[in-house]
């Protein structure tokens, strides 16, 4: 069975600079995909960044970047120059066996940035 | 402006009432979702439908019922709630292309559901 484990129920990092938050997964299908989703308090996920199992290089978006290790099977997020919009709920997710295209998620990191 | 839109944003019922949630995407996607998100919980998954049919129902109480009458409407129809699945329900849709395709789930902004 697939599973995503966050170990860092919060975080806390000053404005402008980088934080890293981490994610391990666990899964025997040897194809899979790793998301993150952002939780402002409004409550909306919002999509931030995509690995796939097979990709050579480390996937980037503006601020985002995935620290993607696959031996380790470790996906850890790392924004750059946070902002104070960067406070939020953070999910690592993957996406699972069958024929539909289920997502597990983890149990979120809390981060707060500080002025 | 995510394309995902769902009302109520809050609904407050008693555990006799009977009442729906509403999801309507504007992507032109064929594949919806269903979530739960409770306190310090993660996401839990409670129905999947792709074209329009049920693929996937993760062993969700009866009381809860889905119904999708088209690709870009999903309903959540609920009856004889208990004050624990006061939650947070989110619908999300994406483009079901096959296991092996890339296809980003986009989330709606959620119904805060309290039972009281």
């Amino acid at each position: 069975a697939q599973k995503i484990t966050q170990t860092q129920p919060g975080m806390f990092v000053q404005e402008k600079e980088a934080v890293t938050l981490d994610c391990t997964y666990d899964t025997s299908d040897p194809s899979y995909g790793l998301f993150w989703y952002k939780q402002p308090s409004s409550g909306e996920m919002i999509f931030l960044i995509y690995q796939g199992s097979y990709d050579q290089q480390n996937a980037t978006e503006g601020r985002y970047s995935l620290n993607f290790q696959k031996a380790r099977k470790s996906a850890n997020l790392v924004i750059s120059a946070s902002q104070l919009g960067d406070s939020a709920m953070y999910f690592c997710a993957m996406r699972g066996k069958g024929g539909s295209e289920k997502l597990v998620f983890g149990k979120g990191t809390k981060l707060t940035v500080n002025p | 402006e995510t394309g995902v839109t769902q009302t109520p944003r809050h609904l407050v019922m008693g555990m006799t009432n009977k009442k729906s949630l509403k999801c309507e995407q504007h992507l032109g996607h064929n594949a919806m979702y269903w979530y739960k998100q409770s306190a310090k919980k993660p996401l839990e998954l409670m129905f999947v439908y792709s074209l329009e049919e049920r693929v996937e129902n993760n062993s969700v109480p009866s009381r809860f019922s889905p119904e999708c009458p088209n690709s870009s409407h999903l309903f959540l129809h609920l009856h004889t709630l208990q004050p624990e699945d006061s939650a947070l329900y989110l619908c999300a849709s994406s483009q079901d292309a096959g296991r092996a395709s890339y296809n980003e789930q986009f989330f709606g902004p959620g119904t805060r559901l309290t039972v009281l």
